[in-house]
């Protein structure tokens, strides 16, 4: 079946930081991979995705590579904001449902 | 922005009890799904429903979860008699296409269930 496993955490960085968040999956086939991200209080919203090998997905400054010969889409951002203060998902899918990692909490401070 | 709604945001209720989760997804949505969160989890996976019937449920949604689409708008969850293991917060979503063919999923905020 499908798993995602994924960094724990929490992590805690401050300002202007490096964020890597480590993201490696199992599936059959050729899943899409997202990155969904849940701030305080809050559902959670798409970050990112990519549909194919190599496919790079971006958004607010994030990015993250589908790496199929590593079976991994790690996260990463260059200088992080107290903003993104957040809990991130890495997820994917073949189906009709997501399946998602553990989250890892992560908290920016100024 | 069209946006995805969940009520109530927080109910308490005794084992044993029914409970009706209600959520109110995008209009031109078609697809429509509950996941939970156990607190300290992962968000997993319950039920999907597509033109008016489930297409996928994992092996938490027994005989004690039903969902209904009762007036084209409305999608609720209900849990015919809940357990002490049913707290954990409800997540509903939609999406215009599955997330397989890159549709994205639109989440609510979520309802916490605590059963006591």
């Amino acid at each position: 079946g499908n798993s995602v496993t994924q960094m724990e955490g929490p992590v805690t960085l401050s300002e202007e930081a490096f964020l890597t968040i480590n993201c490696t999956y199992t599936a059959t086939g050729y899943p899409s991979l997202f990155w969904y991200v849940q701030y305080p209080g809050e559902g959670l919203q798409l970050l990112l995705k990519a549909t194919k090998a190599d496919d790079k997905g971006s958004n607010k400054g994030f990015e993250a590579t589908y790496r199929k010969e590593t079976t991994s889409f790690h996260l990463e951002k260059g200088s992080v904001q107290v903003s993104d203060s957040a809990v991130y998902f890495c997820a994917l899918s073949n189906d009709y449902k997501l399946s998602f990692g553990a989250g890892t909490t992560v908290t920016v401070r100024a | 922005e069209p946006e995805v709604t969940q009520t109530p945001s927080h109910q308490v209720t005794q084992m044993g009890q029914e409970v009706i989760l209600r959520c109110v997804p995008i209009s031109n949505h078609l697809y429509f799904y509950w996941y939970r969160q156990i607190l300290g989890q992962k968000v997993e996976f319950l039920v999907s429903f597509y033109n008016n019937e489930i297409s996928e449920k994992s092996e938490i949604f027994d005989d004690q979860f039903s969902v209904e689409r009762p007036d084209g708008s409305n999608f609720t969850l209900k849990i015919r008699s809940t357990k002490l293991e049913d707290s954990a917060m409800y997540f509903c979503a939609s999406s215009v296409r599955t997330p397989a063919n890159t549709g994205e999923l639109f989440f609510g905020e979520g309802s916490r269930l605590t059963v006591l």
